[in-house]
């Protein structure tokens, strides 16, 4: 257990649904991010969230919207999604974006699948 | 471009030493990240260098060297927990995390 929790774990869903993923960390930490992971690919960030505020967002296309109600919690809102969007979605967070040590802690993911 | 490169698929041999290699190109340095992820479940850190030399931790040592833009993590005494993907990651001079696209590590009886 890392101390951040996501679910759904595993999410099958079509391209014109809308669905979102939901992750909790419960370290105390200020930052919380969201990342994609495919196969034999480096994990591609997502957005960064620090203090509630979006920091950053990297050229996500707007099928993904993420929420950031408090520091404890990231919500990832998905609608008409693509095939080639199935992948882990992983969410982590950390005490301090800024700092060069700062260690982000992973939760075990969404695998989705979209048909 | 930002670059982090690793093997993709190594094996060993239980009770063996191992080591994986990463080598990186990024815009300034500000810290190398190793961590263990098991199929299907979260990565976990293992190990943080921003000085040159050795680190070690039990069984895991973690090596840097910033003039040859090359790290290595060495795992000791192999055991068939110690099958899983290996990511190496780099903090560039925006604090950003450049990843390599992971080391599969299978450790056979």
């Amino acid at each position: 257990e890392t101390g951040v929790t996501q679910t759904p774990r595993h999410l099958v869903m079509g391209m014109t649904n809308k669905k979102s993923l939901k992750c909790e960390q419960h370290l105390g930490h200020n930052a919380m991010y969201w990342y994609k992971q495919s196969a034999k690919k480096p994990l591609e960030l997502m957005f960064v969230y620090s203090l509630e505020e979006r920091v950053e967002n990297n050229s996500v296309p707007s099928r993904f919207s993420p929420e950031c109600p408090n520091s404890s919690h990231l919500f990832l809102h998905l609608h008409t999604l693509q095939p080639e969007d199935s992948a882990l979605y992983l969410c982590a967070s950390s005490q301090d974006k800024g700092a060069g040590s700062d260690t982000q802690y992973f939760g075990p993911g969404t695998r989705l699948t979209v048909l | 471009g930002q670059n982090i490169d690793q093997p993709t698929e190594m094996t060993a041999t239980e009770g063996a030493i191992v080591q994986i290699n990463c080598t990186y190109q990024t815009s300034g340095f500000n810290g190398l990240f190793w961590y263990q992820q098991h199929a299907g479940e979260a990565p976990t850190f293992l190990s943080y260098n921003v000085l040159d030399g050795l680190e070690e931790k039990g069984r895991f040592s973690s090596f840097l060297s910033r003039s040859k833009g090359y790290s290595y993590l060495l795992l000791k005494e192999l055991q068939m927990k110690d099958s899983a993907s290996y990511l190496c990651a780099v903090r560039d001079s925006n604090y950003q995390l450049i990843w390599g696209a992971g080391t599969k590590l299978i450790i056979k009886p």
